[in-house]
């Protein structure tokens, strides 16, 4: 059972670049999330979706743009990459709403 | 504004010693969580409570709702309990996110 598996671990872009960081669960979760991870910060939401084809935006969404065409996967784009999205990305997913969350391994993302 | 405050930020303690973090938020809650982040970085869920105490092995877990309170507790601390505590609420009935509390840094010494 792989659970929540996140690709890739590490990046470095250049800015302007573009990049998609990949999110696949195996759990048949409803529920996915996409959050960032900021020294002296606490995990701040970017984006939701509580289902294939829906999605909504969280605290921080500008920059970012994601998709849910199939429940098993919810990949995050970053259309053209600032130093300021410098960051860990971490994903989640739940069964539903008042369930347990299960995170991905977190992708660290340097932008020069 | 719906914080989530948690204390002490960084905690050193010997191994053995009985361990308490705690979370504080400002407005009722429909859920609370607990999180684990290693060195390594992964995240790993504790628990989830809504009301009472829970406890899985040495982790016990306890929310008082009307003091907007929840505390975790370690006890018999071990070297391998060194990580990141983060406590994360979801304010409101239908409320679809979490809000997360900085984390409390625990070193526990052998």
């Amino acid at each position: 059972n792989a659970g929540v598996t996140q690709t890739p671990k590490f990046q470095v872009l250049k800015t302007g670049q573009s990049m998609t960081l990949q999110c696949a669960q195996d759990m048949n979760h409803e529920y996915m999330s996409w959050y960032r991870q900021d020294p002296g910060m606490g995990l701040r939401l970017i984006h939701y979706s509580v289902g294939a084809g829906i999605t909504d935006q969280g605290e921080v969404p500008n920059g970012y743009n994601v998709s849910r065409s199939t429940t098993e996967d919810f990949p995050l784009r970053l259309l053209s990459a600032a130093p300021s999205q410098t960051s860990v990305y971490f994903c989640a997913s739940r069964m539903r709403e008042f369930t347990e969350a299960f995170f991905g391994q977190g992708t660290r993302l340097t932008v020069v | 504004k719906n914080e989530v405050e948690q204390s002490p930020q960084n905690l050193t303690a010997q191994e053995g010693e009985f361990i308490t973090i705690n979370c504080s938020y400002s407005v009722g809650i429909s859920a609370l969580h607990w999180l684990q982040q290693h060195p390594g970085g992964g995240i790993v869920s504790l628990f989830m409570l809504s009301s009472g105490k829970k406890k899985h092995g040495r982790l016990i877990a306890t929310i008082n709702i009307q003091e907007k309170h929840s505390s975790l507790h370690i006890t018999a601390s071990h070297p391998r309990d060194s990580a990141v505590y983060i406590c994360a609420v979801r304010f409101g009935q239908g409320a679809q996110k979490l809000v997360f509390g900085q984390g409390t840094r625990l070193t526990i010494n052998p």
